[in-house]
């Protein structure tokens, strides 16, 4: 069973960096992710993909202070120069034969 | 730009029916493969259901099997989402997305705004 799992939150100072983690179960470790962006009150936004070999994919106008990167069955979203409006839930997403799975979300705040 | 604008949410009673709808726009609707995603007050994001990009393959997530049909128009570029038997946890608000164009992968490129459904007597 494909399982994702993020930590529930997670906390930077504003101008400072922060790497969220989503770590595939043992049986997928190999498998590529989707970061999406859920600010507060809005639909989701696709931020990149990434693969098992950290080579990534970015969505168009996606910023440079985003970048990707895997390790073994973690894979990394890494956010540098935070902002206010990073404030927001980040969601790793991850799929299979006709199946779709999430991970429960790492609420991200900037203090 | 690609464009998905939900409608149809609304507040039904338990047991009752209700049809989503998802207006694309931006894009060729009829070559990509569409999803519903909904998110229940204070939860996280949960698919529910596939359709292909001819309409001909859909999948749908098993606690709404047999209640819930996906379908599409796509000479209307519309999705739709078909709910019956609704339940006090069905309520969430309903997202349409798009799966990208890359063939060995399905995550979403684009997303829409969502439409808010609740079940409540």
């Amino acid at each position: 069973q494909l399982v994702l799992s993020q930590s529930p939150s997670a906390s930077a100072s504003l101008g400072s960096s922060v790497r969220l983690t989503c770590t595939l179960d043992r049986g997928h470790h190999n498998y590529a992710i989707a970061w999406h962006q859920q600010q507060p009150y809005k639909g989701p936004r696709f931020l990149m993909k990434i693969n098992s070999d950290g080579s990534h994919t970015k969505a168009d106008g996606i910023p440079d202070r985003f970048s990707g990167s895997s390790s073994g069955a973690d894979r990394y979203l890494t956010i540098s120069s935070l902002q206010s409006d990073d404030e927001a839930a980040y969601y790793c997403q991850s799929w299979g034969s006709d199946i779709q799975v999430f991970g429960g979300g790492t609420r991200l705040t900037v203090l | 730009q690609v464009q998905l604008v939900e409608s149809g949410g609304g507040v039904v009673q338990p047991g009752g029916s209700l049809r989503l709808s998802c207006a694309a726009s931006g894009f060729t609707f009829s070559t990509f493969a569409m999803h519903w995603v909904r998110q229940a007050p204070g939860k996280g994001l949960e698919w529910v259901a596939i359709i292909s990009y001819d309409g001909t393959t859909r999948y749908n997530k098993d606690s709404v099997k047999g209640r819930f049909t996906i379908s599409r128009d796509n000479s209307k570029n519309t999705l739709y989402l078909h709910m019956n038997s609704l339940r006090p946890d069905d309520t969430a608000v309903f997202f349409c997305a798009r799966e990208g164009p890359d063939p060995y992968s399905s995550y979403y490129d684009y997303w829409g705004q969502g439409t808010l459904v609740t079940v409540s007597s």
